[in-house]
């Protein structure tokens, strides 16, 4: 079955450090993939996507992920966390033409001063 | 803001009753999606319509249905509810149906509350 798979439920990082979020994919046929952010009481944010083309690509609020289809996997990161960043993180991949998202579990982000 | 409104915001019902989600898509959104999100389960799609029209169905119970309106703004309803169903409800809305390109643009939920 396709899936999506998020390493860690939580991270918590200090503020100026390197945020990393990882998000696997199951599939041999490579999808289109989404990063998406919901803040306390709010809606899902689209980050970022990969469709096509260039593999790293670049969302808001510096964050960018790099699609390595060796890897199966499309990891979000961010060079200097900052106090805003805390929110749930959410990886998505669409497979079929339209149609559903597939999320992952989440990972909640947290920003120590 | 993502352009996309649901009401109610909160709702707090009992167990057996019934309720309507209310989802107005962004300007030109033609695609209008229905997600749950609960602790256990994640977020899961439940259903896709397109123009009027169901296109995509997930894991919607038959105790769901949902429509869309020539307006194009779409109603989820939820009937003989279970203490299971408390959850967060979002709606999105694309541009298309076919291009997995689309980007989805979420609302801010209804929160559904079963006591």
């Amino acid at each position: 079955a396709q899936s999506v798979t998020q390493l860690g439920s939580h991270v918590s990082v200090s503020e100026g450090a390197l945020v990393l979020l990882r998000c696997n994919y199951s599939s041999s046929v490579p999808p289109y993939l989404f990063w998406y952010v919901q803040y306390p009481n709010q809606g899902l944010q689209l980050l970022l996507k990969y469709t096509t083309g260039a593999t790293l690509v670049k969302g808001i609020n510096g964050f960018e992920a790099e699609f390595k289809k060796s890897e199966t996997s499309f990891h979000l990161t961010k060079p200097s966390a900052h106090m805003s960043d805390a929110a749930e993180y959410f990886c998505a991949v669409r497979y079929n033409q339209g149609g559903k998202l597939i999320f992952g579990q989440g990972t909640e982000l947290s920003v120590k001063p | 803001d993502s352009g996309v409104t649901q009401t109610p915001k909160h709702l707090i019902t009992a167990t057996g009753q019934r309720v309507t989600l209310r989802c107005s898509p962004r300007s030109g959104d033609l695609s209008v999606y229905w997600y749950q999100q609960s602790l256990d389960q994640g977020l899961q799609f439940l259903i896709q319509y397109y123009n009027g029209e169901e296109r995509a169905k997930g894991n919607i119970l038959e105790r769901f249905s949902a429509q869309q309106f020539p307006d194009l703004h779409s109603e989820l309803n939820l009937s003989s509810l279970e203490l299971g169903d408390s959850a967060l409800y979002f709606c999105a809305s694309s541009v298309g149906a076919t291009s997995r390109a689309d980007t989805q643009y979420f609302g801010p939920g209804t929160r559904l509350t079963v006591l």
